[in-house]
């Protein structure tokens, strides 16, 4: 089982919906959770970081933890044709050694 | 601006050669990483490095070395014992190491392919 588990999409939906992006996760001394924007053929973008339960918001973006649950999602309000691109989950912890692990990564299209 | 400089942004190799892909950052991050990534497959931690003349073996290793002579600079070299080198090549920096709730940034990557 891997420890960071994300689908891969790709997602495709209407400009001006609600997305909704998640990531499971099995470890729980996990953290800290990123979200990353990846465009192609550039590298990640740091979008939203977050620690412990809870919702934390920045502009159009929300990233909700639910600690309990081991799941992170990424809501993305009245979406954006520039909002296509590929996102990533991540998290850290340090419990004896460091971690710092990636999902796969969600494809995400914004259609006009 | 400050930020990670990876170059060049596309690279190819021959068979039998050893290349050696460019990171540098103004950000005063001790910690440094090289990461793959291939569809499907997330990123892969290649090497990292905690600090300058120091560097660690990560998931995958085998067939890359890295140095860490300047605090600025990381470059890693893909050499021909890496069988299966075509891949997007991310590097990335923290502040330090072990600080768990510091994010790592990414450079803008650098794309190799076999000739």
């Amino acid at each position: 089982q891997k420890e960071v588990e994300q689908d891969p999409g790709p997602l495709s939906v209407p400009e001006g919906a609600i997305v909704s992006l998640n990531c499971t996760y099995s470890n729980s001394a996990f953290q800290y959770f990123m979200w990353y924007r990846q465009y192609s053929r550039k590298g990640p973008e740091l979008l939203m970081y977050t620690y412990s339960s809870g919702n934390k918001e920045d502009g159009r973006f929300t990233a909700q933890v639910d600690k309990s649950s081991k799941y992170i999602s990424l809501f993305i309000r009245d979406s954006q044709p520039s909002d296509s691109a590929t996102y990533l989950c991540a998290m850290s912890a340090y419990s004896g050694t460091y971690k710092y692990i990636f999902g796969t990564g969600t494809r995400l299209k914004v259609l006009a | 601006d400050g930020g990670i400089t990876q170059s060049p942004k596309y690279l190819f190799r021959k068979e039998g050669q050893n290349v050696t892909l460019s990171c540098e950052q103004n950000l005063n991050h001790d910690a440094m990483y090289w990461y793959r990534q291939d569809p499907g497959q997330g990123l892969r931690l290649i090497y990292y490095s905690q600090i300058v003349n120091d560097f660690q073996k990560g998931d995958i290793a085998e067939g890359y070395s890295v140095s860490r002579e300047k605090k600025e600079s990381f470059p890693l070299t893909v050499t021909s014992a890496q069988k299966n080198p075509t891949a997007f090549y991310l590097c990335a920096s923290s502040i330090a190491w072990d600080y768990s709730n510091q994010p790592q940034h990414f450079g803008d990557g650098t794309r190799l392919s076999i000739l």
